[in-house]
């Protein structure tokens, strides 16, 4: 079974510019997670996708940030603009469902640095 | 507000160690925790999930112990080697929330 999927794996920007990551979750996958993970912290749940919908956004910067799942596959992650402290691994993860016993999977990251 | 703290951050040991890493979490009320591996630029490999009905779980020459009662975890890597260099992060879930992870716990085994 193929592993999540995410693009790009490395992004430089300058500050005030936008970015964008996508995410292509395991086929059959319900649940989609985004984290953020700040060098030496460890992951930190900007927003999660029950489906196309959202089930917890409460740590997602809006003003800034914004994801979307289209069709409750894909997944895309944007920041606009950004600053110097969203750089960070962006890590994309999916899972069954968001009941207890599923384990969540995760993808290889996209490493934002914001100069 | 959970919180999840591991201790020691850094841990260096020569190859063939037996070693412990710490996980503490202030709430109580959890359904898993579980522990994963990362490598330096990829993402995170699960190791072990541990059901908050479960005192532990064993995969080869790694086990995961939990006190939920303590909000303590511990996980055991015996016969340490190279290969098993890595940062271990602690995790746990709170009635199908997203994952809270601690800080992590870098590894490097030293031939």
């Amino acid at each position: 079974e193929a592993g999540v999927a995410q693009s790009p794996r490395y992004k430089i920007i300058e500050k005030r510019q936008s970015v964008a990551f996508w995410c292509n979750p395991i086929s059959g996958h319900a649940t989609l997670y985004w984290y953020q993970q700040i060098l030496g912290q460890g992951p930190k749940l900007l927003i999660q996708f029950q489906n196309n919908g959202v089930v917890d956004d409460s740590q997602l910067p809006k003003d800034r940030f914004s994801a979307e799942r289209l069709k409750g596959v894909d997944s895309t992650l944007k920041i606009q603009p950004a600053k110097l402290e969203d750089s960070a691994v962006y890590l994309c993860a999916s899972s069954f469902s968001h009941g207890v016993l599923y384990e969540q999977d995760f993808g290889p990251g996209t490493r934002l640095t914001v100069t | 507000k959970q919180e999840v703290t591991q201790i020691p951050a850094a841990l260096s040991v020569p190859e063939g160690e037996n070693l412990v890493l710490n996980c503490s979490f202030t709430d109580s009320a959890i359904y898993n925790l579980q522990w994963f591996r990362q490598d330096p630029g990829k993402g995170l490999t699960s190791l072990l999930l541990i059901q908050s009905s479960q005192r532990e779980q064993t995969s080869g020459r790694l086990n995961a112990s939990l006190d939920k009662s303590s909000g303590r975890s511990t996980l055991y890597i015996a016969a340490s080697q190279p290969g098993d260099s890595a940062t271990y992060l602690c995790a746990v879930d709170q009635a199908g929330t997203a994952l809270i992870f601690g800080k992590g716990t870098t590894l490097s085994v030293s031939s």
